[in-house]
């Protein structure tokens, strides 16, 4: 079975400085993984994804996240945190047993101060 | 850019009512979802669709149905709205055999 787990419900830090989330999955196969960013009401816009290729994955606005089998982690990281940042970003697993169903995480909240 | 449109952004009904959600994807993206979110309990699967007039339970299908007529748009009906469908409902659309899903604005429904 396919399980998400992000290890931080709640992130803050200063603009300017780097941004770290942490995500764990639970995979029976080779994983698809993907972050999402959700804005106040507004939708889930694909940030970035790892589909079995390059392991280090780069996405829009300056994220990315990097596939580590070993420890069964898909991180996200961007160098320099900025105010449009703040949101909900949330870690997904995909299963292609099941028609490749989607798997989230609890979301993780992000608070970037002035 | 793959586009997913939702009819309204905000919605309140009556407890009793039809409601009717739709959602219109602009791709020839074969499969559609509807999902809703809540705090607390993160996003879920309502129904999804993988081809016309076809569809499938996801998690959470009780009191809710679908209709998938054309394959662009997919539409979640609630068929006696009730208090505890107040909810932010989000579809999203993927095209097979790609996994990454493609969501529309949501939607937010209270029902009272």
């Amino acid at each position: 079975a396919q399980s998400v787990t992000q290890l931080d419900s709640h992130v803050s830090v200063s603009e300017g400085t780097p941004v770290l989330l942490r995500c764990n999955y639970s995979s029976s196969y080779s994983p698809s993984l993907f972050w999402y960013v959700q804005h106040p009401n507004k939708g889930l816009q694909l940030l970035l994804k790892y589909t079995s290729a390059a392991t280090l994955v780069k996405g829009i606005n300056g994220f990315e996240a990097e596939f580590k089998k070993s420890e069964t982690s898909f991180h996200l990281t961007k160098p320099s945190a900025h105010m449009s940042d703040a949101a909900e970003y949330f870690c997904v697993v995909s299963d292609p047993s099941v028609w490749n169903k989607f798997y989230f995480g609890s979301g993780t909240k992000l608070n970037v101060k002035p | 850019d793959v586009k997913v449109t939702q009819s309204s952004r905000y919605l309140v009904k009556r407890t009793g009512e039809k409601v009717f959600l739709e959602c219109v994807q602009d791709m020839d993206h074969e499969n559609m979802f509807w999902y809703r979110q809540d705090p607390g309990l993160g996003l879920r699967l309502i129904y999804f669709s993988y081809d016309v007039k076809m569809k499938e339970k996801g998690d959470i299908p009780e009191g809710y149905s679908v209709s998938r007529e054309k394959k662009e748009r997919f539409s979640l009906i609630l068929e006696s709205a009730s208090t505890n469908q107040t909810s932010m409902y989000l579809c999203a659309s993927s095209k097979r055999p790609a996994p990454e899903q493609f969501f529309g604005p949501g939607t937010r429904l209270t029902v009272l």
